[in-house]
Parts: C-alpha cells; sequence; structure tokens
C-alpha cells in the first residue's frame, strides 16, 4: 500500500513569504501529526489532526498552522517566513486513536533565505 | 511536558559489535516508540513498545513503564544501521515528544 506522500520534497522561499506544505497519510489514517526537525533543536512537535479537528498543539507561534480535509489529507502553512524557518517538516500518519502503525513520510525540505 | 532523555547521544561501531541504547522518560507513558533516522533522513519505525519486550531480527527493545525507561539493543551491527535513533512518547491523547536520539556509526 501507498505510504505517506508529503509534497514538495524540495522548497526554497524568501523571508517574508508564505509556504503551504501538503501530506497524504496511508488510506484509512485518520490521524497527522506534524513536525519540524532542525539540527538545533531535533524533532519539534507542531500539531495534529484526527477527524479534521486539531487534537494537540505543539509551542510554535501563529504564523504556523494546519488543517485537515475530510479525506484525511493535511496542509501546514507557515506565513510570514523567517530565516529560522528553514528546517526539515515532516508529517506522519496513524490510524486514530492509538500509535500503532505510526508512519513517516519523507519530509520537505525547507529553507528560507 | 514529559521529559525524554536518550543516550549515548553519539556512538561509534566496528562492524559486527553489539551496543545498547537507553531512553529515560520522566512521567508515566503509554506509548512509546523507537525510529531509526537513515542518512537520507526518511524516518522508520522500529517498535511500538509501550511496556515489555519485542523481537525484530537483529533488533529487540525492552520497555520497563514502571522506572520509566526503555532500551533498544542492535546486535551484530551492520553499516546500514548507521544513522540517528530517536524514542517518542505520549501519554494518552498528549502530544508526542521525541528524545534528542543516538547518533550511530558502523564503521567496516
Amino acid at each position: 500500500k501507498a505510504g505517506v506522500t508529503q509534497t514538495p520534497r524540495y522548497l526554497i522561499k524568501t523571508r517574508g513569504q508564505q509556504v503551504t506544505l501538503s501530506c497524504s497519510p496511508i488510506s484509512g489514517h485518520r490521524s497527522v501529526s506534524w513536525y519540524q526537525q532542525t539540527p538545533g533543536q531535533g524533532l519539534q512537535f507542531l500539531f495534529e489532526y484526527f477527524s479534521e479537528t486539531q487534537r494537540n498543539k505543539g509551542n510554535f507561534p501563529g504564523r504556523f498552522s494546519g488543517r485537515q480535509f475530510s479525506n484525511s489529507r493535511s496542509e501546514m502553512n507557515v506565513s510570514t517566513l523567517e530565516l529560522g524557518d528553514s528546517a526539515l517538516y515532516l508529517c506522519a500518519s496513524s490510524p486514530g486513536q492509538a500509535w500503532d502503525g505510526y508512519t513517516f513520510g519523507s519530509g520537505t525540505r525547507l529553507t528560507v533565505v | 511536558g514529559i521529559q525524554v532523555e536518550q543516550s549515548p547521544p553519539d556512538l561509534i561501531l566496528q562492524e559486527g559489535a553489539n551496543s545498547t541504547l537507553r531512553c529515560n522518560f520522566s512521567d508515566s507513558v503509554n506509548n512509546l516508540q523507537w525510529f531509526h533516522q537513515n542518512p537520507w533522513g526518511q524516518l522508520i519505525n522500529l517498535f511500538y513498545i509501550p511496556s515489555g519486550t519485542k523481537q525484530n531480527g537483529r533488533l529487540s527493545a525492552t520497555t520497563v513503564a514502571t522506572e520509566r525507561y526503555s532500551l533498544l539493543y542492535i546486535s551484530s551491527s551492520q553499516t546500514t544501521d548507521s544513522g540517528v535513533y530517536f524514542c517518542a512518547v505520549s501519554a494518552g491523547y498528549q502530544k508526542v515528544t521525541f528524545g534528542t536520539g543516538t547518533k550511530l556509526q558502523v564503521i567496516p
């Protein structure tokens, strides 16, 4: 079966711009979580969506937002990009209530210049 | 929130050697997983192990939930085992917290 698909794989943006990243979960998975990975901060939780509702949120500024559609696909948006937003953004999907089957996509590498 | 510490932070092994990676967490959890991130950035789920012991080939893991730690054993290491190993935990439906990882390098 198809894995978790993230698009685009690479992205270069300019400071002040906004960006939208997409994540398509494994078919049947209803939970999608987003993470930011940087060399200095490691893997940090951004937010989790389950059945189109945000279930958990990490400690990121309001410039970071997300949503989930009825088909479980999710998008995250970062507005007014800063140099420090350069990172690997990973999404993970799971069947729902529990963690079994937690599967990551290959990530989107965002570079802000 | 829950704090997760992993040790050692870095590890260099000769091919064929065995190793033990440790994950300590600060509070009760009911979800714990081990992941391997390969040099290309892909995170692979190794074990879902909130308690007990599991084995998969050369890898095995043990979680002692009452003492708040988990161990990942790698036997007969191979160069393909290189990468970063993460432990991640959560309690109930709370957010997932990742440890800082153990960077493993296996040299031929």
